[in-house]
């Protein structure tokens, strides 16, 4: 079963401008999270998403947004890039949820740079 | 969200054991207690979870103290392969919420 694949894998970007970086979950998932990475803030949770429903959103401006698909693929979108949206951009997929027990399989990340 | 604490950092040596301690003094009776680590340039990956008693996988073990208020990560005979952070992580109980909250991990040096 192929894991969850996540392009573009780099990017550059200028201040003001927008992304959107996409996710591809394992085939079969239906739970897509999203978190941000960097060297300040560590690992934190942007939002998820299930059968193409927000689920849960972590605490960060409205700039970013996401959607997901009927095939469960997702993007997340920042707009109004700033230099602190620097990061590395982590998609998770888990299989239908039965509790709080499931796996997340993290895909490699897409590294955003904001200049 | 329940927190946890672990040490900033931990060495060890190549076919030796390694115990990764958390503390979570907080956590609440369901609190699933999960452990992941992320190794160099990849995304975090699965290691083992546990809720009372202790667990084993293929990959390290989970020793929980009775309390529940703290546990170790058990690799019984660390690789170069195993150097990487480590994050010990109390799933949030929201109904269905796939939400990890991670701390600042343990970055774990295993050396030749």
């Amino acid at each position: 079963k192929a894991g969850v694949t996540q392009t573009p894998r780099y990017l550059i970007k200028t201040r003001g401008q927008q992304v959107t970086l996409s996710c591809s979950p394992i085939s079969g998932h239906r739970s897509v999270s999203w978190y941000q990475q960097t060297p300040g803030q560590g690992l934190q949770f942007l939002f998820e998403y299930f059968s193409e429903t927000q689920r849960n959103k972590g605490n960060f401006p409205g700039r970013f947004s996401g959607r997901q698909f009927s095939n469960s693929r997702s993007e997340m979108n920042v707009s109004t890039l700033e230099l602190g949206d620097s990061a590395l951009y982590l998609c998770a997929s888990s299989s239908i949820p039965r509790g709080n027990q499931e796996t997340q399989y993290f895909g490699p990340g897409t590294r955003l740079l904001v200049l | 969200d329940a927190k946890t604490t672990q040490p900033n950092s931990m060495e060890s040596n190549e076919e030796e054991p390694v115990h990764l301690p958390c503390n979570h003094s907080t956590i609440s009776g369901t609190d699933y207690i999960h452990w992941y680590r992320q190794l160099p340039s990849q995304g975090p990956e699965y290691v083992i979870h546990g809720l009372t008693s202790n667990v084993n996988n293929r990959m390290a073990s989970l020793a929980i103290a009775e309390d529940r208020k703290s546990s170790t990560l058990i690799l019984h005979r660390a690789t170069l392969r195993d150097a990487a952070v480590y994050y010990c992580i109390l799933r949030d109980l929201i109904q269905g919420a796939q939400k990890l909250v991670f701390g600042q991990g343990t970055r774990l040096t295993i050396n030749p």
